[in-house]
Formats: structure tokens, C-alpha cells, sequence
């Protein structure tokens, strides 16, 4: 059983460049999730999608952020015109909706600096 | 979803019991206890979950009070290893988007 993939790992990007991760769930996941966790700080919600619907978005996903999950199955979170506060791990996680629970199982998480 | 108390940050020593304490006073009868835990630099990893009885798995055992206004985390012998910051969260199983609202979670920290 394969988890939740993400990548790069690392990114090191300069101020006003854009950045893409993509994330690829649990084979027949049907939910994925997004989180952006800063040092100290518990990781913070961003967006989830169920199959290719992008159901929430957080406040915090401000207009430079969009996240797509075409067909279901990985998912893409881009940045435009990085700036230096979003320098942050972010976090893809996914779950399968049944009756018997829906635990959600995160990745090892991006890590993005922005110089 | 409801707010949950944890400490801080707490120790204890290697292959102890290391118990770990966390108050939902305004839980709701749907909602459920989960709980994670991130070692550094890692992505949160899911330990266990319940509703009202108390559970137990291969990683820990969690023990919720007949009120379920608290739990207990229990890792029955700690090694260093389990050294992480530990997330209770509680989240109702109707919620549309089942997403976790993480707090600042409990630092443990295992000593040799």
C-alpha cells in the first residue's frame, strides 16, 4: 500500500516566481486534502476536493493560490508570484468516504522557501 | 467543530507509559476523537480515533470519559522514537467535508 505522495519535496524558489506541487493520493481515494503548516504552528486547511469537485476553500487560499484535481485522481497546487510569508510546508492528504469512517492519511508534505 | 485544551508540552521517560491529556467540553454527540501525531519534518500520521468507547490499536489505546468531555492518549511503552507533537482533534462525522482543524497539539518528548 503506497501513501500519500507528494512532490518535489523541496522547493526553493525566488519572490515573485510561480511554483507547482502535486500531491497523489490513495489509489481510490476519493477525497484529497491541502494544509499549509508553518514552523510551530499546526497545519492550516486550505482546500478539498471530492473526486475532481473542489468542494471548500479556506480563507486562506488567497487568488494567487489555485489547486486542481482534473480526473479525480493526483491533484496540482500552484503558486503565482510567490512572495517570502508563503514559505511554508504544504500538506496533501487523502481519504476514502465509507461508512465504516473516513480517516484521512496525510503526505510527507512540500517544502517550499521563497527567497 | 469543537475546540480542544491539550498541554503544551510534556515528557516522560523511555518505555514508560507516556499519557497524554486532552479536554473537548463542548463535544456534540456526533463528533469524534482523533487523534495524530508529526515527528519532525514529517507529515501527521494517524493514530487512533473513537466516538465513546474507549480503543485500542498496535500504536496506542484512547480512553474517553463517560462524559467524552476528555480523553486520554495512552502510549503504553514510549520509546524515543514516539518523541513528536501530538494533535487531538475532534470532528463530526456528518460534517460535509470531514477536514481536521489542527491546534498547537502536545509536545511529547521521551527521554533515554
Amino acid at each position: 500500500d503506497t501513501g500519500v505522495s507528494q512532490d518535489p519535496r523541496h522547493k526553493i524558489t525566488k519572490r515573485g516566481q510561480n511554483v507547482t506541487f502535486r500531491c497523489d493520493p490513495i489509489s481510490e481515494h476519493n477525497r484529497l486534502y491541502w494544509y499549509r503548516q508553518t514552523l510551530g504552528q499546526g497545519p492550516e486547511f486550505l482546500t478539498y476536493f471530492q473526486n475532481e469537485a473542489q468542494l471548500e476553500k479556506s480563507r486562506l487560499l488567497s487568488d494567487r493560490f489555485s489547486a486542481e484535481r482534473p480526473k479525480g485522481s493526483f491533484s496540482t497546487l500552484e503558486i503565482q508570484r510567490t512572495e517570502q510569508g508563503d514559505s511554508a510546508m504544504y500538506l496533501c492528504a487523502s481519504s476514502l468516504t465509507s461508512l465504516s469512517g473516513n480517516t484521512i492519511y496525510f503526505g510527507e508534505g512540500s517544502w517550499l522557501t521563497v527567497v | 467543530d469543537a475546540k480542544t485544551t491539550q498541554p503544551t508540552s510534556m515528557d516522560c521517560a523511555e518505555g514508560r507509559a507516556a499519557n497524554l491529556p486532552c479536554n473537548h467540553s463542548t463535544i456534540s454527540g456526533n463528533e469524534y476523537v482523533y487523534w495524530y501525531r508529526q515527528i519532525h519534518s514529517q507529515g501527521p500520521q494517524y493514530i487512533i480515533h473513537g466516538l465513546k468507547n474507549n480503543e485500542t490499536n498496535e500504536m496506542a489505546s484512547l480512553i474517553i470519559t463517560e462524559d467524552r468531555k476528555s480523553s486520554t492518549l495512552i502510549l503504553p511503552h514510549a520509546t524515543l522514537r514516539d518523541t513528536a507533537v501530538y494533535y487531538c482533534i475532534v470532528r463530526a462525522r456528518m460534517d460535509s467535508s470531514y477536514k481536521l482543524i489542527f491546534g498547537s497539539g502536545t509536545r511529547l518528548l521521551v527521554r533515554p
